[in-house]
C-alpha cells in the first residue's frame, strides 16, 4: 500500500486560508469515506482534526474542514493562525489496513 | 483523563527483538480496537497494524512491512497493549505509538516509544 499523496509543503499569513490536498486511488481515498486528518507539532503525538472526510472533533476550531472528490481529499484552514503551524497528515482506511498521507508542512508567514 | 503511555522502547542490534507496552487508562480498553502507528525519524506517520475487541474475536490485521515479523497483542484485564517485534531492521527504527482507534480514526494517542535499531 503506497501512501497517500501530499504536498510537501503549504504556506500563508495570518488569516489567509490554506488547502491541503490527499490523493490516493480507489482502494483508499476513493472507495470509502473514511478518511481523517491529524495536526503533529514538533516532538508531539498527532491530533484529530477531521474525520469521517468532514467531521469535526468538539474542541476542534470551526476553521478546519474537510471535503472530497474522487481520489481526493483536502483539508482546509481558514483564517489561519499562529498556531496551526504544524505537519499535517492525511490517513485513510483501506480495507483491513490504513494508509497516512505523505504530510505536509503549514508554515504561518 | 483518558490517556496511553508507551513503555518497552531502546537501542536493539539488527535480527534482535523488543516487546513494546502501551498501559490505557480513563476508559473502558476491552471495547476498543487498538492499533501500533509508527514514525520513523524525519518521516511520516506508519500504520503498524491493528488488534480488535473481543467482540471481533481479537481479529489482528498488519501492514505488509511488518507481517510475519511483528505481533499484537491485549491484555483487556491489565489494559495493556503489546507489541513483539522480531527480527527487527534498522527500517523498524521509529517512534511507535499506540493509538485508539474510534469510527476509523485515532481520538486518543500515546507519547509514543522510540526504537532504535543498530549495530
Amino acid at each position: 500500500q503506497s501512501a497517500l499523496t501530499q504536498p510537501r509543503s503549504v504556506s500563508g499569513s495570518p488569516g489567509q486560508s490554506v488547502t491541503i490536498s490527499c490523493t490516493g486511488t480507489s482502494s483508499d481515498v476513493g472507495g470509502y469515506n473514511y478518511v481523517s486528518w491529524y495536526q503533529q507539532h514538533p516532538g508531539k503525538a498527532p491530533k484529530v482534526m477531521i474525520y469521517d472526510v468532514t467531521k469535526r472533533p468538539s474542541g476542534v476550531p470551526d476553521r478546519f474542514s474537510g471535503s472530497k472528490s474522487g481520489n481526493t481529499a483536502s483539508l482546509t484552514i481558514s483564517g489561519l493562525q499562529a498556531e496551526d503551524e504544524a505537519d499535517y497528515y492525511c490517513c485513510s482506511y483501506a480495507g483491513s489496513s490504513y494508509v497516512f498521507g505523505t504530510g505536509t508542512k503549514v508554515t504561518v508567514l | 483523563e483518558v490517556q496511553l503511555v508507551e513503555s518497552g522502547g531502546g537501542l536493539v542490534q539488527p535480527g534482535g527483538s523488543l516487546r513494546l507496552s502501551c498501559a490505557a487508562s480513563g476508559f473502558t480498553f476491552s471495547d476498543h480496537l487498538m492499533d501500533w502507528v509508527r514514525q520513523a525519524p524525519g518521516k511520516g506517520l506508519e500504520w503498524v497494524g491493528r488488534i480488535k475487541n473481543k467482540a471481533n474475536s481479537y481479529t489482528t490485521e498488519y501492514a505488509a512491512s511488518v507481517k510475519g515479523r511483528f505481533t499484537i497483542s491485549r491484555d483487556d484485564s491489565k489494559n495493556s497493549l503489546y507489541l513483539q517485534m522480531n527480527s527487527l531492521k534498522t527500517e523498524d527504527t521509529a517512534v511507535y505509538y499506540c493509538a485508539r482507534a474510534y469510527n476509523w480514526n485515532y481520538d486518543v494517542w500515546g507519547k509514543g516509544t522510540t526504537v532504535t535499531v543498530s549495530s
